[in-house]
């Protein structure tokens, strides 16, 4: 199993430039979710999935959209970058059920710097 | 808002000593993981400690949780430089595995071999 795969590693984008932050897991997890890292600020939700068709909004969503049409991929859009979205987006994602035997698995991360 | 507070925010030690990691959180939990990261890499998960939980081992670890003080604190003995990372607490209100886990700000631990 590959886990979390998140791609691109690393992004550069120019002010009101768009782009999609892929991540897909190999594990039929039905649980996905988005974080940004920011340097104090810890981990903070930007959106999350509990199974295809099924989106919902964390504590940052505005600027970043999401979609989920297959339980593999959960896509993360950046409409218009601006200069506060630069940061570290982490992809993770974790089976239903009990979630006392299903820990969050996360991708690597893909750093993104706004210009 | 975050949930969970950690502190330190940055703990040095030497190798072979303990280091203690405390957090605090707000609102009440099912359960309180643990996770380590390493410099440039994704989140790893440790140890999950139930709310009706005290106390739990797992090879050098050991997690406290007191729900009581809404504080759980994560030891590691006998440290090696390859323990440092950063760790973070994150709690988790739901017991279906629908709800996100909340997470606080970290603990930079640096360990000096």
């Amino acid at each position: 199993n590959a886990g979390v795969t998140q791609t691109p590693k690393f992004q550069v984008l120019k002010t009101g430039q768009s782009m999609t932050l892929q991540c897909a897991q190999d594990m039929n997890h039905e649980y996905m979710s988005w974080y940004r890292q920011d340097p104090g600020m810890g981990l903070r939700l930007i959106h999350y999935s509990v199974g295809a068709g099924i989106t919902d909004q964390g504590e940052v969503p505005n600027g970043y959209n999401v979609s989920r049409s297959t339980t593999e991929d959960f896509p993360l859009r950046l409409l218009s970058a601006a200069p506060s979205q630069t940061s570290v987006y982490f992809c993770a994602s974790r089976n239903r059920g009990s979630s006392y035997n299903s820990p969050l698995h996360f991708g690597n991360g893909t750093r993104l710097t706004v210009t | 808002s975050q949930q969970g507070e950690e502190d330190p925010q940055a703990l040095s030690i030497q190798e072979g000593e303990n280091a203690t990691m405390n957090c605090s959180y707000k609102t009440s939990i099912n359960n309180l993981q643990w996770y380590r990261q390493n410099s440039g890499r994704g989140l790893v998960h440790l140890i999950l400690i139930r709310s009706n939980e005290r106390e739990k081992h797992s090879g050098r670890l050991r997690v406290t949780l007191d729900t009581s003080k809404k504080s759980s604190s994560l030891l590691i003995t006998a440290s090696r430089a390859a323990d440092t990372a950063s760790y973070f607490c994150a709690t988790d209100p739901g017991n279906s595995g629908n709800t996100p886990l909340v997470f606080g700000k970290g603990t930079r631990l640096s360990v000096i071999a």
